[in-house]
């Protein structure tokens, strides 16, 4: 079966300060990876995906995420990061072993000081 | 359009109530679902319906009834529920299988159960 997991429940940067949040995943072979990013009361916004090819990929509002396969990570990174980037963000796997239906990792919620 | 539209946005009601959710989206997606996210946890996984049908229920009680009513539309019937049923419903919809199965989500329907 496929699982993710976010080892980080908060993290706390300051603005313009780098971030990286990491997730690693739990598949026999590559599923495809997703970053989704939720603002409170909000529905889920998909940040970037990944289902082959070159392992960095850029994303929307400034992200990108670079998939390790030897290290089954899929870490979300941002050079600087703004006071409105402060959300919870998911880390999500889908894979054929799964019929393709997202799992969602616990979350990291980001808090950015100003 | 890679707009999910669920509606309505807030609803509170009382565990005698009967009333409905509902989701619709016109990206020709064909698996469409409805999660269940209660506060600072990940979307749990609820109903799957794939060419409208009911292809996956995750053991969800019998006052959450699914329906398809074609491939546009997916609706969630509410009957005498909880308390411990408020919470945050989201829609999302994708592609079945295979490359492009990104799932989309609504802005959600924040559910009162008093």
């Amino acid at each position: 079966a496929q699982s993710v997991t976010q080892p980080d429940i908060h993290i706390t940067v300051s603005e313009g300060a780098s971030l990286e949040l990491r997730c690693n995943y739990s598949y026999g072979a590559t599923p495809y990876l997703f970053w989704y990013v939720q603002s409170p009361g909000q529905g889920l916004q998909l940040l970037l995906k990944y289902f082959s090819g070159d392992t960095l990929v850029q994303g929307i509002k400034g992200f990108e995420a670079e998939f390790k396969r030897s290290q089954s990570s899929f870490n979300l990174r941002k050079p600087s990061v703004h006071w409105s980037d402060a959300a919870e963000y998911f880390c999500a796997v889908a894979a054929s072993g799964g019929s393709y239906i997202p799992t969602f990792g616990r979350g990291t919620s980001l808090i950015v000081h100003p | 359009d890679t707009e999910v539209t669920q509606t309505p946005k807030h609803l509170v009601m009382g565990m005698t109530n009967k009333k409905s959710l509902k989701c619709e989206q016109h990206m020709g997606h064909r698996a469409m679902y409805w999660y269940k996210q209660k506060a600072k946890k990940p979307p749990e996984l609820m109903f799957v319906y794939s060419y409208e049908k009911l292809s996956i229920n995750e053991s969800v009680p019998s006052r959450f009834s699914p329906e398809c009513p074609n491939s546009s539309l997916l609706n969630l019937h509410l009957h005498a529920l909880q308390p411990e049923d408020s919470a945050l419903y989201l829609c999302a919809s994708s592609q079945v299988g295979g490359l492009g199965t990104e799932a989309f989500f609504g802005q959600g329907t924040r559910l009162t159960v008093v």
